[in-house]
């Protein structure tokens, strides 16, 4: 119940093209969802994030897609460019669970020229 | 500001040795939180430390452990290693670890055991 679901595990696209990374969650008591970016000999970083009161969240190229009654959500990056090219991880944590994050499995995004 | 720091960044142990890894977060958090990350489980939440209490814990047995001092740098050990702990032990830092509090990942220290 405590599981983050995240496909496709790799992901190719052209430079411009639209990435779509998926998740979902069966725990109900999930409350915050952020989206997580890592280069090769990095650590971890905040791309985007969402509380589930709202169905969708842009910054920028990145949009966040948010289906509370399915308990899915999504990544969107408009736009992609080569330097996107990185594992892309899905998260969520609870209220009481503060900084614990449960990731997904992780996306290896590969942008080509 | 500085990021958050890990040292070392490479270590190489032999089965049943013991290890300590360290975390400088960015001044100012109080809240530090460490995650395994291997190919086969991806990230995993070992533990969180915040005013130097351990507030969260996550599924490993207790050979993990970590401790947390009173200028919030924190240290873990794994004691009687195993070949299953070799992993990438990432350390993140935030302001309070409050639900919505931004994450600070460091680059992780790459522990191999042989």
């Amino acid at each position: 119940q405590q599981q983050v679901k995240q496909s496709p595990q790799s992901l190719i696209v052209q430079k411009g093209g639209i990435s779509i990374i998926n998740c979902a969650y069966e725990n109900t008591a999930f409350d915050y969802f952020p989206w997580y970016q890592q280069f090769p000999g990095k650590g971890p970083a905040l791309l985007i994030a969402i509380r589930p009161d709202v169905s969708e969240k842009k910054e920028g190229r990145f949009t966040i897609s948010f289906n509370k009654s399915a308990k899915q959500f999504s990544l969107h990056i408009m736009d992609s460019q080569p330097g996107d090219s990185a594992t892309y991880f899905c998260a969520a944590s609870t209220e009481t669970s503060g900084s614990r994050l449960t990731f997904g499995e992780g996306t290896q995004l590969t942008v080509n020229p | 500001k500085a990021g958050v720091t890990q040292t070392p960044r490479y270590l190489i142990k032999t089965r049943g040795q013991q290890v300590t890894l360290s975390c400088s977060p960015i001044s100012g958090h109080r809240s530090v939180s460490w995650y395994q990350q291997t190919p086969g489980q991806g990230l995993q939440f070992l533990f969180e430390y915040f005013s130097e209490t351990q507030r969260n814990k996550g599924n490993f047995p207790g050979r993990f452990s970590g401790r947390q001092f009173s200028n919030s740098r924190s240290e873990m050990n794994v004691s009687t290693l195993e070949l299953g702990d070799s992993a990438l032990y990432l350390c993140a830092s935030s302001w309070r670890g409050g639900l919505t509090d931004t994450q600070y990942f460091g680059p992780g220290t790459r522990l191999t055991v042989l």
